[in-house]
């Protein structure tokens, strides 16, 4: 079955410096990739998605990349502000209608 | 956040115990799921429901059981509650038409001691 590895598990970053965050997955059926971002006690929350035939999206200071030959993905964000300090959940879709997700990364953003 | 209620919000049992979280939803989708969330191990799929009375397996479903009797609600229930249940346990759904789109609810805290 699909396997999502996400690196790096935590990131810290100055305000107004960019954020990278990098998944991998297995299934070369997979075609849509979504990432979520926690805040502390709430639920996840949908920020971008991405399906397989386009390789980049952006929305607003977030981006993300698609590179399907080396299966692999990434979220992006520009000029970080410290309401972006959260945990991001990169996402693979695989068998029917279903999800896997990586195991989250905690970005702190210091002013 | 797609019409999606939890509950209990919070819950403390002990071992040995049954208990039931329900899932509840008011727009009509199709396609529902449970998670657990433990630190390490992001979000993993406990079991899903493709329509009333319609339920499948996720790679956690030992301990855990499902039921849909109506659209609106997805019951997990964990028949004897261990202490490796501890999580939080999320209920998701996704959009008709955008069927691999998962929306969460706000969680449910277990502590089994």
């Amino acid at each position: 079955g699909e396997n999502v590895e996400q690196h790096p598990s935590t990131l810290s970053v100055q305000e107004g410096d960019s954020a990278v965050i990098k998944c991998t997955y297995s299934d070369s059926a997979s075609n849509y990739f979504p990432w979520y971002k926690q805040e502390l006690g709430k639920r996840p929350q949908l920020i971008i998605d991405i399906r397989s035939n386009v390789g980049e999206k952006k929305d607003q200071r977030i981006a993300v990349t698609l590179n399907k030959t080396a299966k692999h993905f990434s979220l992006h964000i520009t000029e970080t502000q410290p309401e972006d300090s959260a945990v991001y959940f990169c996402a693979a879709n695989t068998g029917f209608q279903k999800l896997v997700f990586g195991t989250g990364t905690r970005l702190l953003v210091s002013p | 956040d797609a019409g999606i209620t939890q509950s209990p919000r919070h819950k403390v049992t002990e071992t040995g115990t049954p208990v039931t979280l329900r899932c509840h939803q008011t727009e009509n989708h199709r396609y529902m799921y449970w998670y657990r969330q433990d630190p390490g191990h992001g979000l993993r799929l406990i079991h899903y429901s493709y329509g009333v009375k319609d339920t499948d397996k996720g790679e956690v479903s030992d301990g855990y059981s499902v039921s849909r009797s109506k659209t609106e609600d997805f019951l997990l229930t964990l028949e004897s509650a261990t202490s490796s249940q501890t999580s939080v346990y999320f209920c998701a759904i996704s959009l008709a038409g955008r069927e691999d789109t998962q929306y969460f609810g706000p969680g449910t805290r277990l502590t089994v001691l």
